[in-house]
């Protein structure tokens, strides 16, 4: 079954520091998304990604936060001068017509800490 | 008043119970309904998808909305341990059909 995978599985910075997180979505799918989970708290809605550029964002995606699909695989989540409130789960979602039946399909996370 | 509320339990049933599992939402624009199982320290997994009021049955799975109440519930027969996960209601619509997660309910079924 197809999946979509996620790197690294964990990473630890120090604040201040920059983080690029990266996922591969299932190649025919056209929808992307990044949601990240704080310990204990709900999943949030981040960006949406769609033709190649930013469709929608939350209010947590502020200037700090970037994405990109450099190679038409790859679409990464870069996190600049991360701060401590920023250590979470992000997964990455995609899907080839989110109003179709197989919905979303979320990648295993990348639990970033914060140090 | 949040959009998508969700008893977060925990919630512990014996094996072979039935569960219930239960979220409301408050937009009525949305359109998309669905149910994710969540294990520990891994992504959410989808189990159901429903986009219209009434009741979907998948094996041991029965996902039910009311739009009129704003309401979506899921059923898991016959409960088993490997049930036992975090449960997740996700709900869409709009544009861009991001997705609204409740806080997700714990369940464990214990042997």
């Amino acid at each position: 079954e197809p999946e979509v995978t996620q790197t690294p599985s964990h990473q630890v910075t120090q604040m201040g520091q920059e983080v690029i997180l990266r996922c591969v979505p299932i190649s025919n799918h056209l929808y992307f998304y990044w949601y990240r989970q704080i310990l204990g708290q709900k999943v949030e809605f981040l960006v949406s990604f769609y033709n190649n550029e930013i469709s929608e964002k939350s209010e947590i995606f502020d200037d700090q936060f970037s994405v990109e699909r450099p190679d038409g695989s790859n679409f990464t989540l870069k996190i600049r001068s991360t701060k401590l409130e920023d250590s979470a789960m992000y997964f990455c979602a995609s899907s080839e017509n989110p109003r179709s039946g197989d919905g979303y399909t979320f990648g295993s996370g990348t639990r970033l800490t914060v140090v | 008043q949040k959009e998508v509320e969700q008893d977060p339990g925990p919630l512990s049933v014996p094996e072979g119970a039935i569960v219930s599992l239960n979220c409301t939402y408050s937009n009525s624009a949305f359109q998309y309904f669905m149910w994710y199982r969540q294990y520990s320290r891994k992504g959410p997994e989808l189990l159901m998808y429903t986009y219209s009021s009434g009741n979907k049955e998948d094996g041991r799975f029965t996902a039910q909305v009311d739009k009129s109440s704003k309401y979506i519930s899921l059923f898991i027969r016959d409960s088993q341990p490997s049930d036992s996960a975090t449960y997740l209601c996700a709900i869409s619509g709009g544009s861009n059909y991001k997705l609204t997660f409740g806080k997700g309910t714990l369940l464990t079924v214990n042997p």
